[in-house]
């Protein structure tokens, strides 16, 4: 079954660095999401992407956010200058196969990348 | 803006056992989906069941079924022949059913233990 790959597994950033995260969504699926979850909470949205462009995004996703999908493939979230409450595990998801059309297609999360900040 | 409700912050349940855990929702839209997704030490996020709003039967997968009560605006999620492997988080999720707002809106969970 197609997956979603998110790299790397753990990055590790010093506060004030300027950190990537990596995502490749499951081919042909036309919308994709960030979300985060810091340790111990619920999973929060961060902003999804359709079409090229920002659909929605939540309060959390402020300037220091950015995302892109630079080659038709992979779909990366950027933070400009972590701070340390920018520590979280951060998923990548994507969802709506081209050919189902839009009825009920679950959201299929990748593993995650765990984001220190030091 | 939506919520979604875990009241229960763990659960546990003898292997075998049936296990229920309850989500409630707050919306005032009339068409949605509901989720279910669980989270196991290996920290990926796996789907375990959907619901429709406007679908009143309501959604089973295998040893996994729910119950939607649309007026209460609770989404119980049962469990039954428990298994060692079903030990994980569980958040219940909501999402709008209108074109452009996808977002998932997650409870806080409930973390259920298997007790062998």
């Amino acid at each position: 079954e197609p997956e979603v790959t998110q790299t790397p597994s753990h990055q590790v950033t010093q506060m004030g660095q300027e950190v990537i995260l990596r995502c490749v969504p499951i081919s042909n699926h036309l919308y994709f999401y960030w979300y985060r979850q810091i340790l111990g909470q619920k999973v929060e949205f961060l902003v999804s992407f359709y079409n090229n462009e920002i659909s929605e995004k939540s309060e959390i996703f402020d300037d220091q956010f950015s995302v892109e999908r630079p080659d038709g493939s992979n779909f990366t979230l950027k933070i400009r200058s972590t701070k340390l409450e920018d520590s979280a595990m951060y998923f990548c998801a994507s969802s709506y196969h081209r050919d189902r059309g839009h009825s009920n297609q679950p959201q299929h999360f990748g593993d995650g990348t765990r984001l220190s900040i030091l | 803006a939506q919520t979604v409700t875990q009241s229960q912050p763990e659960m546990s349940v003898q292997e075998a056992e049936t296990v229920t855990l309850s989500c409630t929702y707050d919306t005032s839209e009339s068409d949605y989906y509901l989720f279910w997704y669980k989270q196991p030490p290996s920290r990926q996020m796996i789907l375990v069941i959907r619901q429709e709003a406007y679908k009143q039967q309501n959604a089973t997968e295998n040893r996994f079924s729910v119950n939607f009560q649309k007026a209460a605006k609770s989404f119980s999620l049962k469990i039954s022949d428990s298994q060692l492997g079903d030990a994980a988080m569980y958040f219940c999720a909501y999402r709008s059913a209108n074109f452009g707002n996808e977002k998932l809106t997650f409870g806080t969970g409930t973390r259920l233990t298997i007790i062998p």
